[in-house]
């Protein structure tokens, strides 16, 4: 069955990078494009960009450009996230979702959640 | 990139219905078929309800629709149930491959 697992949770201080994984399993990774999505506490979802997992192809939302990378390690069916020069207002749960359909909207399959807390 | 619009909260009473707006722009969601709904209970994973402006997927109750006119897309709950009572979020594709979501709707279940 499809499974998307995420590294567990993370406590940064302001200015610092946090990396957050996501391991698929049960399908064929490259085949599939990945979303990261992010939800701050009491807020709601907020997509901050995907990665085409067969070519490594990225795109961010505008907001996180400059301070987020996503990439891909197709031997062991993993994408990354990396956010960079964290602030206080960075602290939100982070997830991954398989993309979907041939559009690839951000579909069925998510991963659990990884909780980034930036504080001083 | 804006948020895509939604009433904060809505509310109703078992078995009636209820609709969910979702207000975006002629870029987003009046461009495109790609508007997704998810419910979302507390401490939970987004679960998908709503894809492609209308079609729903294979387990989720006939009893949630999607539509959409011009830049507002809609999601219709019938026979409305507690255990429906949950945040509802929509997204749009909005062109230059990037996704948008909306602010999030809570539904009581009165």
């Amino acid at each position: 069955q499809v499974q998307l697992v995420q590294s567990g949770a993370e406590v940064k201080k302001p200015g610092a990078s946090v990396k957050v994984t996501c391991k698929a399993s049960g399908y064929t990774f490259t085949g599939y494009y990945m979303h990261w999505v992010r939800q701050a506490p009491g807020q709601g979802l907020e997509w901050m960009g995907w990665i085409n997992p067969n070519s490594g192809g990225t795109n961010y939302a505008q907001k996180f450009q400059g301070r987020v990378t996503m990439t891909r390690d197709t031997s062991i069916s993993t994408a990354y996230m990396e956010l960079s020069r964290l602030r206080s207002d960075d602290t939100a749960v982070y997830s991954c979702a398989r993309g979907e359909g041939s559009s690839w909207y951000p579909g069925h399959y998510w991963g659990q959640g990884t909780l980034v807390t930036v504080s001083s | 990139q804006s948020a895509l619009t939604q009433p904060a909260s809505v509310s109703g009473s078992p078995g009636q219905s209820i609709t969910i707006s979702c207000t975006g722009t002629s870029s987003d969601v009046g461009s495109y078929d790609l508007v997704s709904w998810y419910q979302q209970h507390p401490g939970k994973v987004p679960k998908l309800m709503i894809y492609e402006d209308n079609k729903r997927p294979s387990g989720v109750s006939n009893r949630f629709s999607g539509s959409k006119s011009g830049n507002t897309a809609s999601l219709t709950i019938s026979g409305l149930q507690a255990e429906d009572e949950a945040d509802y979020y929509c997204c749009s594709y909005a062109g230059r491959s990037t996704w948008v979501f909306g602010g999030g709707t809570k539904l009581t279940v009165l």
